[in-house]
């Protein structure tokens, strides 16, 4: 079945050591978001990819980067995890069609990141 | 984006219908009106979507208000599966920006054995 893939589901990482979290789909579509969702909170936007075109949020901190290499995959690398990163990083994808086209997110099971 | 606002949380008995309301007052004629659902250790699932007329899926069943100030999210027999957070969240596919979805608090559905 074509999906959104989140490696790894659990990621623990000390207080400002780098930590780089993945997502690949399988669905060959031209929109990859990340999300950031904190404890009882709804998902917020941090950043997205159309195709190679990199949009960040405004309020996203610098601290929070992103790559992506081609189509399938997509990175979220926290430069210096600070304990307030804690928290569940969703990826979604979505094809982006002509203005005016409905586009259904997918979304992966998320990456739960502890920061000791 | 226009914004909505859902109860914080409801509650339901198993194999009976559950309406979660959404209001939208401030919609624009273009907003489409999405619903996403996000179960316990998972990311959101899409739900439904409708722009003016009422609309049916496998999942749930959206009835749009007249002036489309408000929606209903209608599931027509709860089943345990189905609690979750339940987002309402309003799409304009014609502005720029790629229609990433903005998240409000939604609402907490808990269904009861």
């Amino acid at each position: 079945d074509a999906m959104v893939i989140q490696n790894p589901r659990y990621q623990v990482t000390q207080f400002g050591k780098p930590v780089t979290l993945s997502c690949s789909q399988t669905l060959n579509h031209n929109v990859m978001y990340w999300y950031q969702q904190k404890s009882s909170q709804a998902p917020k936007l941090l950043f997205h990819y159309y195709d190679k075109d990199f949009n960040n949020e405004a309020d996203t901190p610098d601290n929070f980067q992103s790559r992506r290499p081609n189509t399938s995959f997509c990175f979220l690398d926290i430069r210096s995890p600070g304990l307030g990163d804690a928290a569940m990083y969703l990826c979604a994808t979505s094809n982006l069609g002509t203005s005016g086209t409905f586009n259904e997110q997918f979304f992966g099971p998320g990456t739960r990141l502890t920061v000791l | 984006d226009a914004k909505t606002t859902q109860p914080n949380s409801m509650e339901s008995n198993e194999e009976e219908p559950v309406h979660l309301p959404c209001n939208h007052s401030t919609i624009s004629g273009t907003d489409y009106i999405h619903w996403y659902r996000q179960l316990p250790s998972q990311g959101p699932e899409y739900v439904i979507h409708g722009l003016t007329s009422n609309v049916n899926n496998r999942m749930a069943s959206l009835a749009i208000a007249e002036d489309r100030k408000s929606s209903t999210l209608i599931l027509h027999r709860a089943t345990l599966r189905d609690a979750a957070v339940y987002y309402c969240i309003l799409i304009n596919p014609w502005s720029s920006g790629n229609t990433p979805l903005v998240f409000g608090k939604g609402t907490r559905l808990s269904v009861i054995a």
